[in-house]
């Protein structure tokens, strides 16, 4: 079964929106989240990495102030897209850590159009 | 950064044929990963190999490590056409994991 859970899978919003996108980890607790973005036809790019009850680390170039990033349990993530514009529209896709032995699990992903 | 270079951006071979990706990254890793990815869907892992680490198997797949080249590559046997997708390595350095910039595979029936 899933490990890693992300909510919805598919958003369609208009532009100056803000969208939340939540993920849960579903079978052991997590300190650690990692969000990422895929353009299309391209990899995907860590965008920042969540922290229970601290800050998000943001990746250069990533806007802390639009992309809000929460982690307030060791079971839940989220990201807000804030006033989110038609080049924001994107996949969003988390993951929970892996380790030296284990991959990393990742949510199925979040499909956002920003019209 | 960390990415790594995913050669050939894109494959197509014929159901049957044999199918070769390489990957290639930049500083010292902990392990490699495999992922697929479907078009517009999440990601599906494969393989993981860690870095003492020189073979893998997994079914019809092979994944070999060469930490000296700083290089990987995949490969998938006996293709099918369920396999049509786009492959991913990922590189885990224990502080950071980055993926590749993949490369497509087309199998055609």
């Amino acid at each position: 079964g899933a490990v890693v859970s992300q909510h919805p899978s598919w958003v369609i919003c208009k532009s100056g929106t803000s969208v939340k996108i939540e993920c849960r980890s579903l079978d052991f607790q997590a300190t650690t989240m990692f969000w990422y973005r895929q353009f299309p036809k391209q990899s995907l790019m860590l965008m920042a990495t969540s922290n229970e009850g601290s800050k998000a680390t943001y990746e250069q170039g990533v806007e802390k102030d639009k992309f809000l990033i929460n982690h307030a349990s060791l079971t839940l993530s989220t990201l807000t897209v804030t006033s989110a514009h038609p080049e924001d529209s994107s996949f969003y896709i988390c993951s929970v850590p892996g380790t030296p032995r284990e991959p990393q699990h990742f949510g199925d992903g979040t499909r956002l159009s920003i019209l | 950064s960390q990415q790594g270079e995913e050669d050939p951006q894109a494959l197509s071979i014929q159901e049957g044929e044999n199918a070769t990706m390489n990957c290639s990254y930049k500083t010292s890793i902990n392990n490699l990963q495999w992922y697929r990815q479907n078009s517009g869907r999440g990601l599906v892992h494969l393989i993981l190999i860690r870095s003492n680490e020189r073979e893998k198997h997994s079914g019809r797949l092979r994944v070999t490590l060469d930490t000296s080249k700083k290089s990987s590559s995949l490969l998938i046997t006996a293709s099918r056409a369920a396999d049509t997708a786009s492959y991913f390595c990922a590189t885990d350095t224990g502080n950071q994991f980055y993926f590749g910039t993949g490369t497509s595979l087309t199998v055609i029936p």
